[in-house]
């Protein structure tokens, strides 16, 4: 059983784009939903989070939404960049995350210059 | 800088053999993870501890089994190797309960072909 649904799988997007990556979760015990991110090569790296007593939290170009009502949050990176080619993974855990994360399974982002 | 270190980045081993994937990291962190990352499967949990000599199963724990003898050091252990469990391996440390800092750190991972 997936507990978080991550869409979509690929994406490209042009060089000053929106590039829009979505999760949907089942479990209402989450309270944590990081973002990951992670080049070729390398461990993935946490990008973003939020708690869900916020519906928005904003990081320079990278933004979280989150719609506790729907249980679905969605990464959005404002004006693409190709720096910004990676694996995108979204996660969720509970009860203060000492088991780990339940990740997506991740969005292959290219950003075409 | 934070620094999770697994020894092995990339193995080549053959079915039957035993095989031990080590990883240690240098924050004083209480919990460890082992993920196995597959494409279009993301990342699922093998096991984690939350303290020395404690252990518990992820998701994915079948023919897999860990050691935690030290703080700073987690050991994946597959017991007779498998061409199913041909993947990339991840370690990850946090403090414990997420809640407190909010993040994994991850190490580079280990590739590890069966043949």
């Amino acid at each position: 059983q997936q507990q978080v649904k991550q869409s979509p799988q690929s994406l490209i997007v042009q060089k000053g784009g929106i590039s829009i990556i979505n999760c949907a979760y089942e479990n209402t015990a989450f309270d944590y939903f990081p973002w990951y991110q992670q080049f070729p090569g390398k461990g993935p790296a946490l990008l973003i989070a939020i708690r869900p007593d916020v519906s928005e939290k904003k990081e320079g170009r990278f933004t979280i939404s989150f719609n506790k009502s729907a249980k679905q949050f969605s990464l959005h990176i404002m004006d693409s960049q190709p720096g910004d080619s990676a694996t995108y993974f979204c996660a969720a855990s509970n009860g203060g995350g000492a088991d780990g994360l339940t990740f997506g399974k991740g969005t292959h982002l290219i950003i075409q210059p | 800088d934070v620094k999770v270190t697994q020894s092995s980045r990339y193995l080549v081993k053959r079915t039957g053999e035993k095989v031990f994937l080590e990883c240690v990291q240098d924050m004083d962190h209480e919990n460890m993870f082992w993920y196995r990352q597959d494409p279009g499967l993301g990342l699922r949990l093998i096991y984690f501890s939350y303290d020395v000599k404690m252990k518990e199963k992820g998701d994915i724990p079948e023919g897999y089994s860990v050691s935690r003898e030290k703080k700073e050091r987690f050991s994946l252990i597959l017991e007779s190797a498998s061409t199913n469990q041909t993947s990339m391996y991840l370690c990850a440390s946090s403090f414990i309960g997420l809640a407190l800092s909010g993040e994994l750190f991850f190490g580079e991972g280990s590739r590890l072909t069966v043949l």
